[in-house]
C-alpha cells in the first residue's frame, strides 16, 4: 500500500517568509508524527498527534512553529517568520492505533536563504 | 528524559567483516527499542524493533540486535556486512506505555568497502 508521503519535497525560502509543509499519513493510522533532521542536532522530535487527543508539542522549537491535523489524516506543519536556523529536513511519520512502528516518509527539505 | 548514545559515528568495513554498533540509551521507565536504516537518498526504514520477550530480535537484511537491560544496551550486529549496507543506522526509544515521540541517536554512518 501507499506509504507516507510529504510535499513538497523540496522548499527554498527568503529568511521572514512563512513556510507550510505537508504530510499525508498511510491510511488508517492514527498517530502522526513530525520530527526534524539536521546537520547539528541530529533527529528531533516536534509534534505528536493521537487519533482526537490534544497533541503533544512539547517538541516545537518556538511559538513560530505549529502544526494541524485535519479529519484525522492529513496534517500541515507551519513555520512562520523563517530563519535561517530552520534549515533542515522536516520529517513525518505515521502508526497505527495498536502498532508502535513507525513508518516515515521522505521528508521536505527546507533551505532558508 | 530519555537519551540514546551511539558511540560509533563513522565505521569503515571491507566487505564479508562483521559489524557492532553501540547503542545505549538512558531512560527510567520500561522502553520500545528500535533500529532504523537511511540508505543515501532514501528515507528512514525501520530495520528491527524490541518491545518485549526474547533479547535477542532478527531484522531485515540480517540484521539483528540484543537488548541488555542492565547495561541499557541494544547494539546491532550483522555476522557479514555487503555493499549495500552502506548507510547511516540510527537507534531510537520510546516509552513502553504513554509518550510515543521517538529519542533518536545522533547516527552512525556505515562505509562498505567492495
Amino acid at each position: 500500500g501507499a506509504g507516507v508521503s510529504q510535499s513538497p519535497s523540496n522548499k527554498v525560502t527568503e529568511k521572514g517568509k512563512d513556510v507550510e509543509l505537508r504530510c499525508d499519513p498511510i491510511s488508517g493510522h492514527t498517530a502522526l508524527y513530525w520530527y526534524r533532521q539536521s546537520l547539528g542536532q541530529g533527529l528531533e522530535f516536534l509534534i505528536y498527534f493521537q487519533g482526537n487527543s490534544a497533541p503533544d508539542k512539547s517538541g516545537l522549537p518556538s511559538d513560530r512553529f505549529s502544526a494541524e491535523r485535519t479529519g484525522g489524516s492529513v496534517s500541515t506543519l507551519t513555520i512562520q517568520r523563517t530563519q535561517q536556523e530552520d534549515s533542515a529536513v522536516y520529517l513525518c511519520a505515521s502508526s497505527s492505533d495498536r502498532g508502535n512502528e513507525q513508518y516515515f516518509g521522505p521528508g521536505t527539505r527546507l533551505t532558508v536563504t | 528524559a530519555q537519551s540514546v548514545s551511539q558511540h560509533n559515528h563513522h565505521v569503515i568495513l571491507s566487505e564479508a567483516a562483521s559489524l557492532e554498533l553501540g547503542c545505549n540509551y538512558s531512560y527510567g521507565g520500561t522502553v520500545n527499542l528500535f533500529w532504523y536504516v537511511q540508505y543515501p537518498g532514501q528515507h528512514l526504514q525501520l530495520l528491527l524493533k524490541y518491545f518485549s520477550g526474547d533479547p535477542l530480535v532478527k531484522g531485515i537484511k540480517g540484521f539483528e540486535a540484543e537488548f541488555i537491560k542492565s547495561k541499557f544496551s541494544f547494539n546491532l550486529r550483522k555476522p557479514s556486512v555487503q555493499w549495500s549496507d552502506t548507510a547511516e543506522y540510527f537507534c531510537a526509544v520510546n516509552a513502553h506505555t504513554g509518550r510515543r515521540a521517538l529519542t533518536f541517536g545522533s547516527g552512525t554512518r556505515l562505509q562498505v568497502q567492495p
